[in-house]
């Protein structure tokens, strides 16, 4: 069984770019969240994909949006960056939605926006 | 809204010494809480959690934590620890809708010889 695995493992772009990360979630679970943790901080949750429908949002501008596909991978796409866009982005999967269904989380993506 | 406040950054501690890292939530409803560690450049595991039942929780390496409704705290506690508890640690909630987490901005230990 292969656990959560993000890719890229780093990156560097320059303010107004776009960018793409991608989320392949752990074997039997249909569930992916994204989260947004900036250095020093804890991770802030961004939004939620359950079998390819959005499923919650935090607190994050439309820029930041998401795609979930048929085999339950997931990618997080930002557009237009910001220089406060840098940091380290979490993927974690779960088995469903429900309180009681854990979140696994992948080693993250970190994205440097010079 | 819900927030959860991990009221020490840093906590260096010594090699077989007893550590506690503090966390308290504010939330209008019930919460589920989580303990999740980070080792360097890994990402989040979950430590232990709160659902129900008895409200103090243990993990299989020696960590637990109480949750305490009346303060709205949830701090671990190991009673000695090793160097390789060297991590940071986020306190997390969750309302009883879903699994989407609120982390603390999380606590760095530090284990010295």
């Amino acid at each position: 069984e292969t656990g959560v695995t993000q890719s890229p493992t780093h990156l560097i772009k320059t303010r107004g770019q776009q960018v793409t990360l991608r989320c392949s979630s752990q074997s039997g679970h249909n569930t992916v969240s994204w989260y947004q943790q900036a250095l020093g901080q804890g991770p802030q949750f961004i939004f939620q994909y359950y079998r390819e429908e959005e499923n919650g949002r935090g607190n994050f501008p439309p820029r930041f949006s998401g795609l979930q596909f048929p085999n339950y991978s997931s990618e997080l796409n930002v557009n237009a960056l910001e220089l406060d866009d840098s940091a380290l982005y979490l993927c974690a999967s779960s088995a469903g939605t429900g309180v009681t269904d854990t979140q696994y989380f992948g080693p993250g993506t970190r994205l440097t926006v010079l | 809204a819900q927030s959860v406040t991990q009221l020490d950054s840093q906590v260096p501690v010594f090699e077989e010494a007893p550590v506690e890292l503090r966390c308290n939530y504010s939330s209008s409803v019930s919460v589920y809480l989580f303990w999740y560690v980070q080792y360097p450049n890994q990402g989040l595991q979950l430590l232990l959690k709160y659902l129900s039942g008895s409200t103090l929780v243990k993990s299989i390496n020696g960590f637990e934590a109480e949750f305490n409704k009346s303060q709205t705290s949830f701090h671990l506690r190991k009673p000695s620890v090793h160097i390789s508890d060297t991590a940071e640690y986020f306190c997390a909630v969750t309302r009883a809708a879903g699994n989407k987490l609120t982390f603390g901005g999380g606590t760095r230990v530090l284990v010295k010889p």
